[in-house]
């Protein structure tokens, strides 16, 4: 049980464009799911919250207008990385709680951006 | 708001032997402490966690102790193995429901 996947697994776009990546999770219901991003060799960084039918909760220095998060269903929550620059090239991982503590992380979108 | 502080950042033992990785944290209303197991390029992997209200919990060669009054918690690999070499994040649920992470262990396992 507690299964989430991530779609896609990587992306490769050219700068300026715009992805969307998507985080589902298959046998429960995520009220609340979160997207991390993780540059090589570090930890995870929370980038927001995201609680359904609501508006995500962004942390500090996280660019909302630029990391878009909709939440529509208690299955489903996507990131769209808006006008992508080289920059935003990193692993970006979701994660759904599944229970008021643990947390199952999907397995992660590899972008690239050119 | 909530740190956790990890250590090692790097822990290299001989198979077989144990490892132990530390983490420290500031928030006293932290109530829930897991731990994830992350191989290269892959998802974090919970591994064991421990509540508040429990001091030791074990599960086979992974153990894991808590100290409320230091704020601090501990994982403890017993009988180490090749497949056991990864990066280990150590984490703090604050009272918001967010996990706090910590800087992360790469466990290498000499042969």
């Amino acid at each position: 049980g507690a299964v989430v996947s991530q779609h896609p697994s990587w992306v490769i776009c050219k700068s300026g464009t715009s992805v969307k990546i998507e985080c589902r999770s298959l046998d429960f219901q995520a009220t609340t799911m979160f997207w991390y991003r993780q540059f090589p060799k570090q930890s995870l960084m929370l980038m927001a919250t995201s609680n359904e039918g609501s508006k995500a909760t962004y942390e500090q220095g996280v660019e909302k207008d630029k990391f878009l998060i909709n939440h529509a269903s208690l299955t489903l929550s996507t990131l769209t990385v808006t006008s992508a620059h080289p920059e935003d090239s990193s692993f970006y991982i979701c994660s759904a709680r599944a229970a008021m503590f643990e947390q199952y992380f999907g397995p992660g979108t590899r972008l690239t951006v050119t | 708001g909530e740190n956790v502080e990890q250590h090692p950042s790097t822990l290299s033992v001989q198979e077989g032997d144990s490892a132990v990785i530390k983490c420290t944290y500031s928030d006293s209303a932290s109530n829930y402490f897991p731990w994830y197991k992350q191989e290269l390029g892959k998802r974090p992997q919970l591994i064991i966690d421990i509540r508040s209200n429990v001091g030791e919990k074990k599960d086979q060669r992974i153990a894991v102790t808590l100290n409320k009054t230091a704020k601090h918690f501990s994982l403890h690999i017993t009988e180490t193995q090749p497949e056991d070499s990864a990066v280990y994040f150590c984490a703090s649920h604050a009272p918001n429901y967010q996990l706090i992470w910590g800087a992360g262990t790469k466990l290498i396992i000499k042969p």
